[in-house]
């Protein structure tokens, strides 16, 4: 049973465009919303994260809105650049434990 | 320096046979991992060690056994490999409190 829903599974961004993903979450326990970058040949890397006593958090280029009620958070992607053509994954988890997965997106950015 | 390193990093080898990848990190984290990903990216968590002591232990096939022989150490173990443990296996670390994860470069193991 995934526990961490996420949308698209993969998204075509023109450069300069905003790149959205989605994901939604059933266990209200989870405390803590990361999302993570992966490129081929690599090991996920920590991009940006979010705990639910805050609706927004931005760092640079990435965003995450957070609705706690709607139990859905997301990455917005502003002024998207072929570099951030990856694979992108939300995840959820309990005090950082026991980390749950969506099921990725992959997000190509054409020039 | 690599904060959390695989070893090897690509395994082929036979059905039947038995393998170990090996995995350290140098961050002086408590906490270390095994995620196995599939053919369609899904990460999935398979065990969670904490100063040696196995705290998470997912429905994983008992013929796979982590074994970790201090803190900056977690290995695992495969039994009587099967075509569908065809996968790259990630270790992964991270600080009391759990996050954030550290995920080293993954092996990627291809059963024949």
């Amino acid at each position: 049973q995934q526990q961490v829903k996420q949308s698209p599974q993969s998204l075509i961004v023109q450069k300069g465009g905003i790149s959205i993903i989605n994901c939604a979450y059933e266990n209200t326990a989870f405390d803590y919303f990361p999302w993570y970058q992966q490129f081929p040949g690599k090991g996920p890397a920590l991009l940006i994260a979010i705990r639910p006593d805050v609706s927004e958090k931005k760092e640079g280029r990435f965003t995450i809105s957070f609705n706690k009620s709607a139990k859905q958070f997301s990455l917005h992607i502003m002024d998207s650049q072929p570099g951030d053509s990856a694979t992108y994954f939300c995840a959820a988890s309990i005090r950082g434990n026991d980390m749950r997965f969506g099921a990725g997106t992959r997000l190509t950015v054409k020039p | 320096d690599t904060a959390v390193s695989q070893t090897p990093k690509y395994l082929v080898t036979q059905m039947g046979n038995d393998k170990s990848i090996k995995c350290e990190q140098n961050l002086g984290h408590d906490t270390m991992y095994w995620y196995k990903q599939d053919s369609k990216k899904f990460l999935k968590i398979m065990f969670s060690y904490n100063n040696k002591e196995l705290i998470i232990n997912e429905t994983v096939p008992n013929r796979f056994s982590p074994k970790s022989p201090d803190k900056a150490h977690l290995n695992l173990h495969i039994n009587s490999l099967e075509l569908g443990d065809s996968a790259v296996y990630f270790c992964a670390s991270s600080p009391g409190g759990g996050f954030p994860l550290h995920f080293g470069n993954g092996t990627r193991l291809t059963v024949t």
